[in-house]
């Protein structure tokens, strides 16, 4: 159980396109989900928090028109990184929050090159 | 500011080893502390957490942990490593009793040679 999964695994795009990131909690039901960014070699940094039907969070730093999210249902959200650019291209891992055991559970993960 | 640290980026054991990676968190409050693994291009595994109940903790894969509130740290170990063992290990804390905002450690990368 607490599966989540990210959608697509890896993208490539031109700079000044838009991409979305899908993630989802397949096996239950999650409030609350978190995006994280990590660089080649470092920790993850945690971007934003996300709370089904109302605005996420961010954390100082990261710009909200630039990375959208969306968390239109239980098991659903969504990171639209907005005309990316290269310094965009990261690895971008999101989490669900289960209220039953107050665990994050993470995505696989979405490597994310801007060319 | 609370922080959570792992001594050594790199840890290199032979196949059948103890496993000893270290992590300490800052706070005058314990916190919820985890350990999670990643593998290459994946995501972050939960191998196991404390929330203040029994202070050595037992996870998957073998490995465990224990809660030392005097000294502020949370060691994982494994008695026998296996070579599928071999994975960035992160270190993780949330202040404040929830699950949310968790601070990470910069990472262990554990090698496992034959």
């Amino acid at each position: 159980g607490a599966v989540v999964s990210q959608h697509p695994s890896w993208v490539i795009c031109k700079s000044g396109t838009s991409v979305k990131i899908e993630c989802r909690s397949l096996d239950f039901q999650a409030t609350t989900m978190f995006w994280y960014r990590q660089f080649p070699k470092q920790s993850l940094m945690l971007m934003a928090t996300s709370n089904e039907g109302s605005k996420a969070t961010y954390e100082q730093g990261v710009e909200k028109d630039k990375f959208l999210i969306n968390h239109a249902s239980l098991t659903l959200s969504t990171l639209t990184v907005t005309s990316a650019h290269p310094e965009d291209s990261s690895f971008y891992i999101c989490s669900a929050l289960t209220g039953r055991t107050d665990t994050q559970y993470f995505g696989p993960g979405t490597r994310l090159t801007v060319l | 500011a609370q922080s959570v640290t792992q001594l050594g980026s790199h840890v290199s054991v032979s196949e059948g080893a103890l496993v000893l990676l270290r992590c300490n968190y800052s706070s005058s409050v314990p916190p919820y502390l985890f350990w999670y693994v990643q593998y290459p291009n994946q995501g972050l595994q939960l191998l196991l957490k404390y929330t203040s109940a029994a202070t050595l903790v037992k996870g998957i894969n073998g490995f465990e942990a224990e809660f030392k509130k005097s000294e502020t740290s949370f060691h994982l170990t494994k008695p026998s490593a296996h070579m599928s063992d071999a994975a960035e290990y992160f270190c993780a804390s949330n202040y404040g009793g929830s699950q949310g905002n968790l601070i990470f450690g910069k990472g262990t990368k554990l090698s496992v040679k034959p």
